[in-house]
């Protein structure tokens, strides 16, 4: 069965420095988004993407944060000057339609800022 | 704006117990429920939607729009049932936005 992949697993970076978290979403898969955990709190969303483009995003998704789709498999988010509250787990998922189909999540890349 | 509450942050029950794990939302449209399980060392996966009014791995849940809820329910709890359970809404379409908003999650643990 197809399965989004993420990497890296573990990403630890010093305070200022940019991250970029990377996903391979299903691959006929159209809606792409992610979201973050931060420890002990619920999962939020970010940022929702489709056909090249920003659909939907949230009010942590600020001009630190970017999306991309550099090629045809990969979704990138690049995190700028990190913060230590950046700490948190990151979600990529995948979705064919927007319209109620489920959400197919990555393992998660757990950033650490120290 | 929508909200989904999960009121208990873990919930520990005996093997063949019943199980309920309560979800609460607050939005006063039609939205479209949720259930995604995380079991240990796995990714996050949907396991059952209102719409699909469907029975998986034993589980039910039914909207009430009365109360607000979408509790998850099995009659018979099991060890394999152990893990941390999401309850999650989206607007759907008459709410315009079809992102699902989680609550913080209930663990579930099945004690043998």
């Amino acid at each position: 069965e197809p399965e989004v992949t993420q990497t890296p697993s573990h990403q630890v970076t010093q305070m200022g420095q940019e991250v970029i978290l990377r996903c391979v979403p299903i691959s006929n898969h159209l809606y792409f988004y992610w979201y973050r955990q931060i420890l002990g709190q619920k999962v939020e969303f970010l940022v929702s993407f489709y056909n090249n483009e920003i659909s939907e995003k949230s009010e942590i998704f600020d001009d630190q944060f970017s999306v991309e789709r550099p090629d045809g498999s990969n979704f990138t988010l690049k995190i700028r000057s990190t913060k230590l509250e950046d700490s948190a787990m990151y979600f990529c998922a995948s979705s064919e339609l927007i319209a109620g189909s489920p959400l197919h999540f990555g393992n998660g890349t757990r950033l650490t800022v120290t | 704006a929508q909200r989904v509450t999960q009121p208990e942050k873990l919930l520990s029950v005996f093997k063949g117990a019943p199980v309920e794990l309560k979800c609460n939302y607050s939005y006063s449209g039609s939205p479209e429920l949720f259930w995604y399980v995380q079991y240990s060392r796995q990714r996050l996966q949907l396991l059952l939607r209102h719409i699909s009014r469907e029975s998986i791995k034993g589980f039910t849940a039914d909207l009430n729009k009365g109360e607000t809820s979408f509790h998850l329910k099995k009659p018979f709890a099991q060890e394999e049932d152990s893990a941390m359970y999401y309850c999650a809404l989206t607007l759907g379409p008459s709410g315009g936005s079809y992102i699902p908003t989680f609550g913080r999650g209930t663990s579930l643990i099945v004690h043998p």
